[in-house]
Order: structure tokens, then sequence, then C-alpha cells
């Protein structure tokens, strides 16, 4: 299966400034990647579709000013939490789509204090 | 709207135990339907999946059988190992799988020698 990596596992922000999350196909080229958000015991809810060289589709509720994707290369997908929040404090996790599935990345961690 | 409901964690069980984690899934076409499985510091990783009625997904000793007339797909392993603890994750697709995958909660599972 495809490997796919994350950096940084974790982060520490202060409110007000932003972040972002790398997260990278590293044998796999692949035109679509996806960004989950994982609450503490709560299911993984899909944030957003990204697709190497175009924009990415967002889910209902999910701001798109505030969560900004970028898939600028087929192994590179970032998002960038804009002016964060304490509330946007969470475990966000990246995949890819490879043949029919989709393989995950180890998530990061990010609090925002 | 499509979900997934699974049973609450954590699940503790001694080595060599029976394993049963109920899933059930609301959808309103026909979806495929997974389960994952997420190592403690690792991605999720896709465990079994079955796309059909009746279809019955196994893997590493894990089984679960796609139960149109009860919307479940419960996970099953006849003798759990210490190296199964982790948190498993029941999903559905109306798409094949690749795409907008729709996440239960997790369960942690912890086997005990």
């Amino acid at each position: 299966g495809a490997v796919v990596s994350q950096h940084p596992s974790r982060v520490i922000c202060k409110s007000g400034t932003s972040v972002k999350i790398e997260c990278r196909s590293l044998d796999f080229q692949a035109t679509t990647m996806f960004w989950y958000r994982q609450f503490p015991k709560k299911s993984l809810m899909l944030m957003a579709t990204s697709n190497e060289g175009s924009k990415a589709t967002y889910e209902q509720g999910v701001e798109k000013d505030k969560f900004l994707i970028n898939h600028a290369s087929l192994t590179l997908s970032t998002l960038t939490v804009t002016s964060a929040h304490p509330e946007d404090s969470s475990f966000y996790i990246c995949s890819i789509q490879a043949a029919y599935e989709q393989y995950f990345g180890p998530g990061t961690r990010l609090t925002v204090t | 709207g499509d979900s997934v409901t699974q049973m609450e964690g954590p699940v503790t069980l001694s080595e060599e135990a029976f394993l049963t984690i109920n899933c059930t899934y609301t959808a309103t076409g026909y979806p495929s339907l997974f389960w994952y499985v997420q190592y403690p510091g690792e991605g999720l990783q896709l465990l079994l999946k079955a796309t059909k009625a009746d279809d019955k997904g196994s893997n590493k000793g894990f089984e679960a059988t796609y139960r149109k007339e009860t919307t479940s797909f419960h996970l099953e392993k006849g003798s759990v190992q210490v190296s199964d603890s982790a948190v498993y994750f029941c999903a559905l697709s109306l798409q094949g799988g690749s795409e907008k995958l729709v996440f239960g909660k997790g369960t942690k599972l912890t086997v005990n020698p």
C-alpha cells in the first residue's frame, strides 16, 4: 500500500497565529487527497477533498477561508489553519486515494493556546 | 444522512478471548463497508472490506459479514492477541470505497496477556 506522512506530528500555537500542516505521499502520485478532523471520542469528519492543481472541495460547514488547502504537486498537500483559536484544537488526518482505496497519514495533533 | 454507529469502548479482553465489535449503518443507497484499524502512533489502515450484501471480508483472523437485512457489519475475531490492541473504526462509502468515507466513532481495544 501507499505510504503517507504528515508533518508536524504535534504543534502548539498561540491563538491568532496560523499553522501549516503538510501531507506527503511518499511512494504514490496522488491526484486526490483528503483532510479529516477528529475530535476526542468522535469519529473522523471529512473536511475537504484536495485535488492536485485545482481548488479543494470543502464539506458543508467547513470554512474554506479558515482552513486553506493547497495541493500543488502529486505528492504534497498542505492544510493551513488561519487565525487559529482554541476551538480549532484537534487531530487532523490526511489520506490519499490510491487504487480505489484510501491510505492515511499518522495525523497531526494541533493545540491552540 | 448516512451514518455509522459502532459500540462504545473501551473494550478490554484477555489474550485468546473472542472479540466482537458491533457496527450498524444508515445509508440512502448501497454502501461499501469497511473496518479500519489504527495502531498507536500510526495512521489508519484498511483491515477488511465488503462491497455488497452477504460478502464476508477477512484479514489477519478478523472477519465481518455485510448484512443488509440488519444493516450491520460486525467485526469478529476468534482469538485475540496482545498485538491486536488498537482503535477500530467502522466506515461506509457510497462511492466504491475511495471517496467520502463516513466513519464511526472508533472502539479502542486493549488485549492483556
